[in-house]
């Protein structure tokens, strides 16, 4: 069964700090995603990863970085987390097999920056 | 314009009803097209995907394109209360790589029982 984890379900942390997100999947999946999502303004995609030690910026990388040392693994990193980023994050991945592959979604983390 | 967009709702249907979603987007050379369902505090999961013009069903569920009209709607037959969530249009377009898709804001359904 297709399987997507995420480190935390909630988060809390103090403006200025730094934060990791943990995602890993066990799919042998080529592509993950980050996203996040907040209210009124839908899934906003900050990074993904194509491969080991590739990434590419999304729509909103600003605050952002991402890491994948192992296929199975795509960390992201707010180097010093601000109020505005408090917000829902998902993590996908998909197979790579095209444009019609299905994102399977972890189950999120919800971050409080305070 | 925004890339992909859904009316907000919230949309709110009688249990039995049909319930319909739309869904326009803006990059006409767009390829494939889904539905995801989200509940509230889970993450999305697919219902339906498209990729040609016309109808597709599966199930209560018929994904229903028109390339022409770059427009994509949802219809759920004999709407469920399990099936209030907030549904999201995805696009993947015609210049994405790697999987990349688009999402739009979601619609919010309510099935009043």
């Amino acid at each position: 069964d297709v399987k997507v984890t995420q480190s935390s379900r909630y988060l809390v942390k103090r403006t200025g700090e730094k934060v990791f997100l943990e995602c890993v999947q066990d799919m042998d999946h080529e592509n993950m995603f980050w996203y996040r999502q907040d209210p009124g303004l839908g899934l906003r995609l900050i990074y993904f990863s194509y491969d080991v030690k590739m990434k590419e910026k999304g729509d909103i990388p600003e605050g952002y970085s991402v890491s994948r040392e192992k296929k199975e693994r795509f960390s992201l990193i707010l180097e010093s987390a601000s109020t505005n980023q408090t917000s829902m994050y998902l993590c996908a991945s998909t197979s790579g097999g095209g444009p019609w592959e299905t994102q399977y979604f972890g189950p999120g983390t919800r971050l409080l920056v305070l | 314009q925004k890339e992909v967009e859904q009316n907000s709702g919230p949309l709110s249907v009688p249990e039995g009803a049909i319930a319909s979603l739309n869904c326009t987007y803006s990059d006409r050379g767009s390829q494939s097209f889904f539905w995801y369902r989200q509940y509230s505090g889970k993450s999305p999961e697919l219902i339906m995907s498209i990729y040609s013009n016309g109808d597709k069903e599966d199930g209560r569920f018929t994904a229903q394109l028109n390339k022409a009209s770059q427009y994509v709607s949802l219809l759920i037959r004999d709407s469920q209360p399990s099936d209030s969530a907030t549904y999201l249009c995805a696009v993947n377009g015609a210049m994405a790589s790697y999987d990349k898709v688009i999402f739009g804001p979601g619609t919010s359904l309510s099935v009043i029982p």
